[in-house]
């Protein structure tokens, strides 16, 4: 079953814009990833968020969690074509052993 | 640096064939997994091993089994083939558990069952 739900579905963009994609979760979680997955190719982990913290950025990235609403947000800011690509949320499950990925927002960046 | 690999890249397969995916990875993690990605439907874990000699069931296990035949080796296999297993499958591996750990991916196989 879907532990996390990526909004919106898809989200297309120009170059230099800022995207913002969100994730809702159901059960409480230890932590929650961010992957992205360009097409034909496996996913790739961008940022890790633990339950005790409310932001985290590296790069471009911004990730925020908030545990009361079980919601997250990544932003990428001054967005570029090679960011189009699909993200994804994963949550971690109570035993930590496994993630539960959400479905994805699809990026289109246009030139 | 290779990551995860994986063998096949693409197959197609007629109804009750077998076959073995195949994966390695070279970081020394001691967790792997085994997903499967539908349109539509994100990627849902079939099996993973979370140490050497050890494997447990995921979300979708039915009509699959697997080995770890090694830290680095992590298999998959389908006994006999049906319609509902064709998918892109997608091998990962973590250095611990994964809700603490990144997992990293292979570029999965494309499986095409008729």
């Amino acid at each position: 079953s879907q532990q996390g739900e990526e909004d919106p579905q898809a989200l297309s963009i120009q170059e230099g814009e800022n995207a913002t994609m969100n994730c809702s979760y159901k059960t409480s979680i230890n932590n929650l990833q961010w992957y992205r997955q360009n097409s034909g190719r496996g996913l790739v982990h961008l940022i890790l968020i633990r339950s005790n913290e409310r932001e985290k950025h590296s790069g471009r990235l911004r990730v925020t969690l908030d545990t009361s609403k079980k919601s997250s947000s990544l932003l990428i800011t001054a967005s570029r074509a090679a960011d189009t690509a699909s993200y994804f949320c994963a949550t971690d499950n109570s035993g930590y052993s496994t993630l539960t990925f959400g479905k994805g927002t699809m990026l289109l960046v246009s030139p | 640096n290779a990551g995860v690999t994986q063998t096949p890249k693409f197959q197609v397969l007629k109804t009750g064939q077998s076959m073995t995916l195949q994966c390695a990875q070279d970081m020394n993690h001691n967790s792997m997994y085994w997903y499967r990605q539908d349109p539509g439907m994100g990627l849902r874990l079939i099996y993973y091993s979370a140490s050497e000699g050890t494997t447990d069931k995921g979300e979708v296990p039915n009509g699959y089994n697997v080995s770890r035949l090694n830290k680095r080796e992590f298999s998959l296999r389908l006994e006999s083939a049906a319609p509902s297993q064709t998918s892109v499958y997608f091998c990962a591996s973590s250095a611990g558990q994964a809700g603490n750990q990144p997992q990293h991916f292979g570029d999965g196989t494309r499986l095409s069952i008729l």
